[in-house]
């Protein structure tokens, strides 16, 4: 079985642009989460995407979103990027059901210059 | 909202003794504590996990203890090698909301020949 597919790998984007970023998670699974990884906040929950609907949130502004399509593919959008959104961007995915294991990605590594 | 403390943040170790990384949670209503690998430049792989109906879990080398009423639990690898080398990371999650995960904040482990 394919694992859980970030793209892009790598982005450089400047101060008050935005970014789109993408999640393909396990075949079968059916809840997409996403994660923000930096070195001095660590790993921190974004946001839970389960049947189109947004089910779970972290405590970023709303600069971050996201979204999940009818084939369990996931986005999440930065808009207005500030320097400290540089970070690696995970994406988990998991079956549903009560403490299914979260299978991550590779993640995308923004740098906002 | 939960916090989850972890230590210690660097352990060196020779190969072949034990290791054993410990963390404590805030939220008495957590009930499930999954541990992460992450090695270099790669994703968090999940190693263990535990739910709070449960004592101690073991899977060959790796071993994980939780005491519920204290708020405890602990990440034993005995016999280390070379490549258990990595940054692991425990969490702590409700019913419920098994995808939002809060994260300890790492410890880098380093096993010498």
């Amino acid at each position: 079985k394919a694992g859980v597919t970030q793209t892009p790998r790598y982005l450089i984007k400047t101060r008050g642009q935005q970014v789109t970023l993408s999640c393909s998670p396990i075949s079968g699974h059916r809840s997409v989460s996403w994660y923000q990884q930096t070195p001095g906040q660590g790993l921190q929950f974004l946001f839970e995407y389960f049947s189109e609907t947004q089910r779970n949130k972290g405590n970023f502004p709303g600069r971050f979103s996201g979204r999940q399509f009818s084939n369990s593919r996931s986005e999440m959008n930065v808009s207005t990027l500030e320097l400290g959104d540089s970070a690696l961007y995970l994406c988990a995915s998991s079956l549903v059901g009560e403490n299914s294991p979260l299978h991550f990605g590779n993640g995308t590594r923004l740098t906002v210059t | 909202g939960e916090n989850v403390e972890q230590h210690p943040s660097t352990l060196s170790v020779q190969e072949g003794d034990s290791a054993v990384i410990k963390c404590t949670y805030s939220d008495s209503a957590s009930n499930y504590f999954p541990w992460y690998k992450q090695e270099l430049g790669k994703r968090p792989q999940l190693i263990i996990d535990i739910r709070s109906n449960v004592g101690e879990k073991k899977d060959q080398r790796i071993a994980v203890t939780l005491n519920k009423t204290a708020k405890h639990f602990s990440l034993h690898i005995t016999e280390t090698q070379p490549e258990d080398s990595a940054v692991y990371f425990c969490a702590a999650s409700r019913t419920g909301t098994a995808s939002k995960l809060t994260f300890g904040t790492g410890t880098r482990l380093q096993v010498t020949l």
